[in-house]
């Protein structure tokens, strides 16, 4: 089955700096790669998704980038303030799997004033 | 849209008890989740439904475990007998399939905490 990993598990950056968290895939098939934001005592949400048909997405301050042939798709987030502080998870899986997403141990982003 | 309705949304029981988790995906959506997540292990798929039929149990822990989808508006996750290392948050997500797979949506969960 599929197996995703992700790093780091813990990112401490300065208001205003670049984060990046990066995520692996093992199954080649996989061509939906969401990511989800957990604010503390809340539910994971969507933040922005990539299918596997582009190579990147931008949504504000907020990317996502995919290279197929590594297997590879990151999260880019640019001029972070205190509000991203939070737990980023990243995912993946493939149409006729069943919508079933395999998720990456997830990301505690601090942003530091 | 109401997004995905957990209830309740805390519970706290002896150990021994029977716990009843509800979920009310939302509408138009043929995909149900079901998800436990700890500090230890993280974000679990307990399992999942396609049209009210359950897909895949295989993350369902025990046989204490049980879920049924009844009709396309509600779930249950039922845990008989309950013990103290089943204290977790519960989420129920929900999603629908097109072309290509979309995002599951979450509902605000359940804090379960058995004593």
């Amino acid at each position: 089955g599929e197996n995703v990993e992700q790093h780091p598990s813990t990112l401490s950056v300065q208001e205003g700096d670049s984060a990046v968290i990066k995520c692996t895939y093992s199954d080649s098939a996989s061509n939906y790669f969401p990511w989800y934001k957990q604010e503390l005592g809340k539910r994971p949400q969507l933040i922005i998704d990539i299918r596997s048909n582009v190579g990147e997405k931008k949504d504000q301050r907020i990317a996502v980038t995919l290279n197929k042939t590594a297997k590879h798709f990151s999260l880019h987030i640019t001029e972070t303030q205190p509000e991203d502080s939070a737990v980023y998870f990243c995912a993946a899986s493939y149409t006729g799997g069943g919508n079933k997403l395999t998720f990456g141990t997830g990301t505690q982003l601090k942003v530091e004033l | 849209d109401a997004g995905v309705i957990q209830s309740p949304r805390h519970e706290v029981t002896e150990m021994g008890q029977e716990v009843t988790l509800r979920c009310k995906p939302i509408s138009g959506h043929d995909y149900l989740f079901w998800y436990r997540q700890t500090m230890m292990r993280g974000l679990e798929l307990l399992i999942y439904f396609n049209n009210n039929v359950p897909i895949d149990d295989s993350g369902m822990p025990e046989d204490r475990f049980s879920a049924k989808m009844p009709n396309a508006s509600f779930s249950t996750l039922k845990i008989q007998p309950s013990e103290p290392r089943d204290s977790a948050v519960y989420f129920c997500a929900s999603s629908f399939v097109g072309d290509w797979n979309q995002p599951q949506h979450f509902g605000d969960g359940t804090r379960l905490s058995i004593l």
